[in-house]
């Protein structure tokens, strides 16, 4: 049972370009999260789906986007990434108001 | 929104030591729930208390919502205990679905 799978792990890339983070999840759950963590400041919501077909802003969602492609997956992009975006990235799923659990997380930096 | 503090920021402790660390939320919730993230970065769920006493081993917790606190007892500290605790909270009163975290203790046990 892989639970949250996210990619990739590792990415850098220069600022002004784009990318796509993958996240899917195979316990049937209907809500998905894209978080990001910065030192000293826990965890902030990006987006977050809590349902197939609809998406939500979340804490800090400004320079991103998101596609709840199916039940599954769920994918946040930069489209044109800034040195403010470097964080670890985190995908998370539950069933509705009940424990959440993470991927395994992302480490981006931008250049 | 909704607020989320805990205490102690860090704490170090011999192992075989007992520990408590206290999350404080401004508002009633639905949801609230303890993650370790170990020192690779992972988050794993420890509890979905939104009430009342659930332990499992060395690790319980505790919330009382009418006071607005929760409590994450830690006895015989291990070594592979050291990493961050966060509490995350889903206040009643606004948006569904979305957790707010705290910005963590930071343990370390030495042994």
């Amino acid at each position: 049972n892989a639970g949250v799978t996210q990619t990739p792990k590792f990415q850098v890339l220069k600022t002004g370009q784009s990318m796509t983070l993958q996240c899917a999840q195979d316990m049937n759950h209907n809500s998905m999260y894209w978080y990001r963590q910065d030192p000293g400041m826990g965890l902030r919501l990006i987006y977050y789906s809590a349902s197939e077909g609809t998406t939500d802003k979340g804490e800090v969602p400004n320079g991103y986007n998101v596609s709840r492609l199916n039940k599954r997956e769920f994918s946040l992009r930069l489209e044109s990434a800034a040195p403010s975006q470097t964080s670890v990235y985190f995908c998370a799923s539950s069933e509705t108001g009940n424990t959440i659990y993470f991927g395994e997380g992302s480490w981006l930096t931008v250049v | 929104g909704i607020q989320v503090e805990q205490s102690p920021p860090d704490l170090i402790l011999q192992e075989g030591a007992n520990s408590t660390l206290r999350c404080n939320f401004s508002d009633s919730v639905n949801n609230l729930q303890w993650f370790h993230q170990n020192p690779w970065g992972q988050l794993i769920n420890l509890f979905y208390i939104p009430s009342g006493t659930k332990q499992n081993g060395r690790l319980s917790a505790t919330t009382v919502a009418t006071e607005r606190y929760s409590l994450l007892y830690i006895s015989s500290s291990q070594t592979t205990d050291s990493g961050v605790y966060f509490c995350a909270v889903e206040g009643s009163g606004g948006s569904n679905y979305k957790l707010t975290f705290g910005k963590g203790t930071l343990l370390t046990v030495n042994p």
